[in-house]
């Protein structure tokens, strides 16, 4: 079983203000994945890293999986209301997938 | 494209009494998983499927939890008898594989009383 820990397990910030999630294991995943979840919906899938080292951008959100591909963290740039939710990440293994707890943002307007 | 199905949105029984749940993946996608996702925090994998057939149930409680895929369809997850610490969000989600994305229902809420 792999353990993923996220921090900080919540977080609530002004509208405009910019925020890192992070994601840390003693694992070596074969891929990582990040998904947001608002209330009463199942979560969903915002990017996926695969190489060591490797950085993703969409919009605001820039992924970064570390170079051990051990641990990734999530930054956004200017947060918005709309960006509420529990961010969760979860690493690929041989065989499965595992969630960390999550991060709840908050974002006031 | 539809997406994964799931029923019942919601289930309030009292403990000891038996419950189901019912999920529908999404058309062609070979594995699907049955999270539990406490209040305030991460999903928690119960059972992994690869078509029909169990790939990962180690953090299933087998005593009282069972699930199948028959025919490599459609799931149920059954709880009997179930405990207060039974409630929660039962997600179920289906990829076309392992590292996939995770296509989610919108989860099933179990109160258990």
């Amino acid at each position: 079983t792999q353990l993923l820990e996220q921090s900080p397990q919540f977080l609530s910030i002004q509208e405009g203000e910019n925020l890192t999630v992070y994601c840390n294991s003693s694992s070596v995943f074969s891929s990582l994945q990040w998904y947001r979840q608002e209330p009463g919906e199942g979560p969903v899938l915002l990017v996926t890293v695969v190489t060591g080292g490797e950085v993703k951008k969409l919009k605001r959100l820039t992924f970064q999986f570390g170079d051990a591909r051990k641990d990734s963290s999530l930054h956004i740039t200017a947060a918005q209301p709309g960006d509420t939710g529990l961010y969760l990440c979860a690493g690929v293994g041989n065989n499965d997938m595992r969630f960390g707890a999550g991060t709840r943002l908050t974002v006031k307007p | 494209e539809a997406g994964v199905a799931q029923s019942p949105r919601y289930k309030i029984i009292e403990k000891r009494q038996s419950v189901a749940f019912w999920c529908n993946p999404i058309s062609g996608h070979a594995t699907l998983y049955w999270y539990q996702q406490i209040l305030g925090q991460g999903p928690k994998l119960l059972i992994q499927f690869q078509n029909n057939g169990v790939v990962d149930d180690s953090q299933l409680p087998k005593d009282r939890f069972s699930a199948e895929r028959l025919k490599g369809v459609d799931s149920t997850l059954k709880i009997q008898p179930a405990k207060l610490e039974d409630s929660a969000v039962y997600l179920c989600a289906s990829s076309q594989g392992l590292g996939r994305e995770l296509f989610f229902g919108e989860g099933s809420r179990l109160t258990v009383l």
